[in-house]
């Protein structure tokens, strides 16, 4: 079965840094993205990682280790913008070589003053 | 603008009727996925086509269906709509290949069935 685990909730100070933790157990893995979603709109793509290992990308950087099934999403100098519920998703393979993504319940980030 | 776009963007309709829901994915995204979003379900892939061809499905309901045409375009149609089915539908589309796997959302279309 596909599981992804994340935080419900996490408040963090504006200015400080975050970081939201994401475990899976997946019967395939072909990458992990983390998405940002604010109430009502669509999700907009923050990182993809494939190979264990950290990838920045200016105040957001990402983190995946395969064998630990395990993810997360930095995110430096908050600010109230930030306040946004943050997926976690895993691409998974399937037969006929289309892919799906299987994603978490998210983490409401709210960032205070 | 993630260049992904949907229509309509609101619809409201009666149990037991049939909607139509349009996408047209980000120019050169030969695939395109749907998903539901409900408040007490999260983000559900429903299914990808890839060309116009089916590649992926994931826990679509037999009430409902999905296409891709010839200029990439696709619609998902559901039918017997009930109370349940009422949520946000998201289309995405992506390149799929050389590297680049990222899907990009469209805005959605907010269904709400009474």
């Amino acid at each position: 079965g596909q599981n992804i685990d994340q935080p419900t909730e996490m408040t963090a100070t504006e200015g400080a840094i975050v970081q939201i933790n994401c475990t899976y157990q997946t019967s395939g893995f072909n990458g992990l993205f983390w998405y940002q979603q604010h109430a009502g709109e669509a999700p907009t793509f923050l990182s993809y990682n494939v190979l264990d290992g950290l990838e920045e990308k200016g105040r957001f950087s990402s983190f995946l280790s395969r064998s630990k099934g395990y993810s997360y999403l930095l995110l430096k100098e908050l600010q109230m913008k930030d306040s946004a519920s943050y997926l976690c998703a895993v691409r998974d393979p399937f037969e006929g070589g289309g892919n799906k993504l299987t994603f978490g319940t998210g983490t409401q980030l709210k960032v205070e003053l | 603008d993630s260049g992904v776009t949907q229509t309509p963007k609101h619809l409201i309709t009666a149990t037991g009727q049939r909607v139509t829901l349009r996408c047209s994915p980000r120019s050169g995204d030969l695939s395109v996925y749907w998903y539901q979003q409900s408040l007490d379900q999260g983000l559900q892939f429903l299914i990808q086509y890839y060309n116009g061809e089916e590649r992926a499905k994931g826990n679509i309901l037999e009430r409902f269906s999905a296409q891709q045409f010839p200029d990439l375009h696709s619609e998902l149609n559901l039918s017997s709509l009930e109370l349940g089915d009422s949520a946000l539908y998201f289309c995405a589309s992506s390149v799929e290949g050389q590297g680049s796997y990222e899907q990009y959302f469209g805005p959605g279309t907010r269904l709400t069935v009474t």
